[in-house]
């Protein structure tokens, strides 16, 4: 069974720093996708970003890039330029075009300071 | 255009009484799913919507729980007999589902469900 594992249950970042988040995962598929979402307080999950694992090319969007390592099975978020509006709980999610449901981490909690 | 929709935002039952939660997802969305999600916790698959195509229940946690989903569009989620384990945030999503790749799932706010 796919899992996915988060080891930083709370993590803090200073305003305009970086902050990486980590998660690893276990399959023995080949094909399969990897997202972060972002759950405020409002509970509304949105998602930060997705990887195809058959792309070596680490996806970005615009503050927030991921270090995915395939052989190791890690998958990292990094956010650059920390804004306060980041604070969150942070979900690493896994995924195969083979399976309907995403397998979720237990999330971290990010924590933005001035 | 309009996000995933549901309701009620919270929801608070006693012990043994039965609970509808409900969906609405986003126009032309034929991929369905539900979520739980309890204090603490990432969030645990209950069940899989796909067109007409039979539901993926291999997430229900019991025969308490069951869901349908309407025309293609809306679907309610019911809890039986509820139980106070049974207090979680229930979480909606859906997405286009195009062929087989793993598209993004798009969340609902979700429903606090409370037993007391």
């Amino acid at each position: 069974a796919q899992t996915v594992t988060q080891s930083q249950p709370e993590m803090s970042v200073q305003e305009a720093e970086t902050v990486t988040l980590s998660c690893t995962y276990d399959t023995s598929e080949s094909d399969y996708y990897l997202f972060w979402y972002k759950q405020p307080p409002s509970r509304q999950m949105i998602l930060v970003i997705r990887q195809e694992a058959y792309k070596q090319q680490n996806a970005t969007e615009n503050r927030f890039s991921v270090n995915f390592q395939k052989a190791a099975k890690s998958f990292s978020l990094k956010i650059s330029d920390s804004q306060l509006g980041d604070a969150a709980m942070y979900f690493c999610a896994y995924g195969t075009g083979t399976a309907s449901k995403l397998t979720f981490g237990t999330g971290t909690r990010l924590q933005v300071t001035l | 255009g309009a996000g995933v929709s549901q309701s009620p935002s919270n929801k608070v039952t006693e012990k043994g009484k039965d609970v509808e939660l409900r969906c609405d997802p986003i126009s032309g969305h034929t991929a369905l799913y539900w979520y739980r999600q309890s204090l603490g916790q990432g969030l645990e698959f209950l069940i899989y919507f796909q067109g007409n195509s039979a539901p993926d229940k291999s997430g229900l946690p019991s025969d308490r729980f069951s869901a349908e989903r309407t025309g293609g569009s809306v679907s309610t989620l019911t809890i039986q007999r509820t139980q106070q384990e049974d207090s979680a945030v229930y979480l909606c999503a859906s997405s286009p589902r195009r062929g087989r790749t793993t598209d993004t799932q798009y969340f609902g706010p979700g429903t606090r469900l409370t037993v007391l």
